[in-house]
């Protein structure tokens, strides 16, 4: 069993649609949470952090945290081509800095 | 400011060869960690440095080796390959949160 599980995807929907990327995780004592998207032969960039849980808007990017229920999602709102990529979902428990990462969803937007 | 930067971008070695993958980055981050990504089975942490003079394994450090040389670099080592070490190589850093900020890669193919 996985501390970390992502929809395995493969995902593809059409220009304009709204995205639904989701984790679930294990261990209660994960605090920091975060989105990375990783294009084709590229190394992932940070796109979104969260502490709390909540919704945090960046853009057409929201990320939500539901602590209760062990659950993330990160929202993609007006979906565009250029935002087919693998998106990693990753966890980190307090200071330590180690992050336990999820094995990605690759999303195909087609125009 | 580059970032995190690696090098060399592609390498290809015979069974038995050694090599030094280096990494350095240059947004004075504490902590410091080398993954490998290969197909279906996301980022696998190899070995990190939570601090300048510390390193401390990972989920698959055997067969590879790592030194911290200063705050700024961090390099990963194979000291005899083999086709199992055929992989992406990701270096990264990071402030205590979590929050990571990855290189280009390295892409090593072991024949």
């Amino acid at each position: 069993q996985k501390e970390v599980e992502q929809d395995p995807g493969p995902l593809s929907v059409p220009e304009g649609a709204i995205v639904s990327l989701n984790c679930t995780y294990s261990n209660s004592a994960f605090q920091y949470f975060m989105w990375y998207r990783q294009y084709s032969r590229k190394g992932p960039e940070l796109l979104m952090y969260t502490y709390s849980s909540g919704n945090k808007e960046d853009g057409r990017f929201t990320a939500q945290v539901d602590k209760s229920s062990k659950y993330i999602s990160l929202f993609i709102r007006d979906s565009q081509p250029s935002d087919s990529a693998t998106y990693l979902c990753a966890m980190t428990k307090g200071n330590a800095g180690k992050s336990t990462f999820g094995d990605g969803t690759t999303l195909t937007v087609k125009p | 400011n580059a970032g995190v930067t690696q090098t060399p971008k592609f390498q290809v070695l015979k069974t038995g060869q050694s090599m030094t993958l280096q990494c350095a980055q240059d947004m004075n981050h504490n902590s410091m960690y080398w993954y490998r990504q290969d197909p279906g089975m996301g980022l696998r942490l190899i070995y990190y440095s939570a601090s300048e003079g510390t390193t401390d394994k990972g989920e698959v450090p055997n067969g590879y080796n790592v030194s911290r040389l200063n705050k700024r670099e961090f390099s990963l080592r194979l000291e005899s390959a083999a086709p199992s070490q055929t992989s992406v190589y990701f270096c990264a850093s990071s402030v205590s949160r979590g929050e990571q900020y990855f290189g280009p890669g390295t892409r090593l193919t072991v024949t």
